[in-house]
């Protein structure tokens, strides 16, 4: 079974920009859950999205936002970047809400 | 909130030999789950083993092995026979069930970096 993907695997935006990034999950799970692992602040959970819902949100502003679509893909989308927006975005799928994760390699956004 | 510890910044250990990582949590749930993953220099996260708290038995993956303590909310990582190939960053991570509504959402500690010697 392919793992979960990831597209692009680096970016680099300026500031104000507005990025989209992808996951596809692992075929079969429903699940995607995003984070952000920054030196700073470690690994903080963005969202979860569920059956196209989302189902989770972490303490992010507005600016990032989700979706799921019915082949449960997902994009994040972050808008009017920001310098400390510049982190390594980490997806993960699970078959159902309460199993283990599994992660994707990440997309390595860099705002200038 | 629940809070992920881990107190190890940075450890090494010989290859072949036997090495612990330490995790504390925080939670008034009854019921979650707990996690190991590693990161290795390539960035990609794996999951290295898993425990639900309910479950008394330590969980087992060839060479890792946990030791849950969960009187003491303690999630420590054994690796046996550690080689070259568990050099990585390793964190602990901790989930609610989803009886409470938040699963999904893992929390996770700041990482132990590990390093494997000849």
């Amino acid at each position: 079974k392919a793992g979960v993907t990831q597209t692009p695997r680096y970016l680099i935006k300026t500031r104000g920009q507005q990025v989209t990034l992808s996951c596809s999950p692992i075929s079969g799970h429903r699940s995607v859950s995003w984070y952000q692992q920054t030196p700073g602040q470690g690994l903080q959970f963005l969202f979860e999205y569920f059956s196209e819902t989302q189902r989770n949100k972490g303490n992010f502003p507005g600016r990032f936002s989700g979706r799921q679509f019915s082949n449960s893909r997902s994009e994040m989308n972050v808008s009017t970047l920001e310098l400390g927006d510049s982190a390594l975005y980490l997806c993960a799928s699970s078959l159902y809400r309460y199993n283990e994760q599994f992660f994707g390699p990440g997309t390595r956004l860099t705002v200038l | 909130a629940q809070t992920v510890t881990q107190s190890q910044p940075e450890m090494s250990v010989q290859e072949a030999e036997t090495v612990t990582l330490s995790c504390t949590y925080d939670t008034s749930e009854n019921n979650y789950y707990l996690f190991w993953y590693k990161q290795p220099p390539s960035r990609q996260m794996i999951l290295v083993i898993r425990q639900e708290a309910y479950k008394q038995q330590n969980a087992t993956e060839n060479r890792f092995s946990v030791n849950f303590q969960k009187a003491a909310k303690s999630f420590s990582l054994k690796i046996s026979d550690s080689q070259l190939g568990d050099t990585a960053m390793y964190f602990c991570a901790f989930m609610k069930h989803l009886q409470t509504g938040t699963a999904s959402k893992l929390t996770f500690g700041t990482g132990t970096r590990l390093q494997v010697t000849l």
